[in-house]
């Protein structure tokens, strides 16, 4: 089992441009779920999905952050356009239907200059 | 909502040290995860524990969630404990909706 795959690692992007960041859930997994960790406000979850469907987008900071999961194995989060307030570690998790303990990828870090 | 407190912020041990990480919660919950960030920012669960202890080598966890506290212990601290470690608990009945303490920063010293 690969775990969860996130691309890109890092990435450094201007401001206004347009960022998708990537993710390979673990395969079975039902749910996904992307977090943002900064300095300052700490873990916060964007947005989870639940067999491809998004359940809670509560988090979604603003219109410029949408996420899609248009199958079982694959999700992205988007950020247009983008801003230096953005910058962040983007970390997406996931974890079988009836299991307590999420899996993080290694998160992608974005920096919008 | 509720809210998940970790101290201390910031600890720093010798090799070989033992310590002891708390997280308190402001509401009764059924879930309580702990997490490593390594160094290079690698989230790792370490224990499921809504209530009880769990053990997993050096390691081991207690929760009382009858008082709202959870402990994680690391005996014989080593340089690779390093890092920085987090409790979280579900934000209403979501398990996957995790509120996440600050963290403890904990770093070993050779």
């Amino acid at each position: 089992d690969a775990g969860v795959i996130q691309s890109p690692r890092h990435e450094v992007t201007e401001m206004g441009q347009e960022v998708t960041l990537r993710c390979k859930p673990i395969s079975g997994h039902d749910y996904l779920f992307w977090y943002r960790q900064t300095m300052m406000r700490g873990l916060e979850l964007l947005i989870y999905f639940n067999n491809n469907v998004p359940i809670d987008d509560s988090g979604m900071p603003e219109d410029r952050f949408s996420a899609k999961m248009p199958n079982a194995s694959f999700s992205t989060l988007k950020i247009q356009p983008s801003e230096p307030r953005d910058s962040a570690v983007y970390f997406c998790a996931s974890r079988a239907a009836g299991a307590n303990v999420l899996t993080f990828g290694a998160g992608s870090r974005l920096t919008v200059l | 909502g509720i809210q998940v407190e970790q101290s201390p912020p910031d600890l720093i041990l010798q090799e070989g040290a033992n310590s002891t990480l708390r997280c308190n919660f402001s509401d009764s919950v059924n879930n309580l995860q702990w997490f490593h960030q390594n160094p290079w920012g690698q989230l790792i669960n370490l224990f499921y524990i809504p209530s009880g202890t769990k053990q997993n080598g050096r390691l081991s966890a207690t929760t009382v969630a009858t008082e709202r506290y959870s402990l994680l212990y690391i005996s014989s601290s080593q340089t690779t404990d390093s890092g920085v470690y987090f409790c979280a608990v579900p934000r209403g009945g979501s398990q996957g909706n995790l509120i996440f303490g600050k963290g403890t920063k904990l770093s070993v010293k050779p």
